[in-house]
């Protein structure tokens, strides 16, 4: 499967420390996506890093992507408690039909403590 | 304003009982995909459409029916739901299979 999956699964910090959250996946790539999920609600993109991109930056995200390694990390630096949420890589993949694809990880519980 | 648009947003129904979740989007995308969320095992894809009249499974397809007729729409149809089909759904669309997509809020369903 081309699925990410992020690690760790769970993460809980104080408000103003950074957090970082890493994916792995399967097979070569396009692009890599990052998402984020507020309790039950719809996925909301964050940030897209190419396949040719090492580092992306969007505000206080930062997003780093290792092709050779097959990894992709997400750092939120100064975290909010607004920041609590579930995060999820998606990669894409192309099939011979040269049609297109997102496959999600299982994501990353990020809980910032006031 | 640009939106994915799901209903029901919550539905609880018996098993057996067809039922159709629709999806509608407003910005003109050409793609568009199901999924259902499950505790522990993150979102897996349902089916997708690259494109009106064109559809293909996903990860998990079966006990599920989809259509695109028009670009706007693309309901799913669970045609004789059963209890392990209790899950979160949400719908997407991008204009392209590899874009950020854009999610509706979700359907909670339960079936009994």
């Amino acid at each position: 499967s081309q699925q990410g999956e992020e690690d760790p699964q769970a993460l809980s910090i104080q408000e103003g420390e950074n957090a970082t959250m890493n994916c792995s996946y399967k097979t070569s790539i396009n692009n890599l996506q990052w998402y984020r999920q507020n309790s039950g609600r719809g996925l909301v993109h964050l940030i897209l890093i190419r396949s040719n991109e090492r580092e992306k930056h969007s505000g206080r995200l930062r997003v780093t992507l290792d092709t050779s390694k097959k990894s992709s990390s997400l750092l939120i630096t100064a975290s909010r408690a607004a920041d609590t949420a579930s995060y999820f890589c998606a990669t894409d993949a192309v099939y011979a039909t040269g049609a297109n694809n997102l496959f999600f990880g299982t994501g990353t519980r990020l809980t910032v403590i006031p | 304003e640009a939106q994915v648009t799901q209903n029901p947003r919550y539905l609880i129904t018996v098993t057996g009982k067809k039922l159709t979740v629709t999806c509608s989007q407003n910005m003109n995308h050409e793609y568009m995909s199901w999924y259902r969320q499950d505790p522990g095992l993150g979102l897996r894809q349902i089916y997708y459409s690259m494109n009106v009249e064109v559809t293909d499974k996903g990860d998990v397809p079966e006990g599920y029916k989809v259509s695109r007729k028009e670009k706007r729409n693309f309901p799913l149809i669970l045609e004789s739901p059963s209890p392990n089909q209790t899950s979160l759904y949400f719908c997407a669309s991008s204009p392209r299979g590899d874009q950020p997509q854009h999610f509706g809020d979700g359907t909670r369903l339960s079936i009994l």
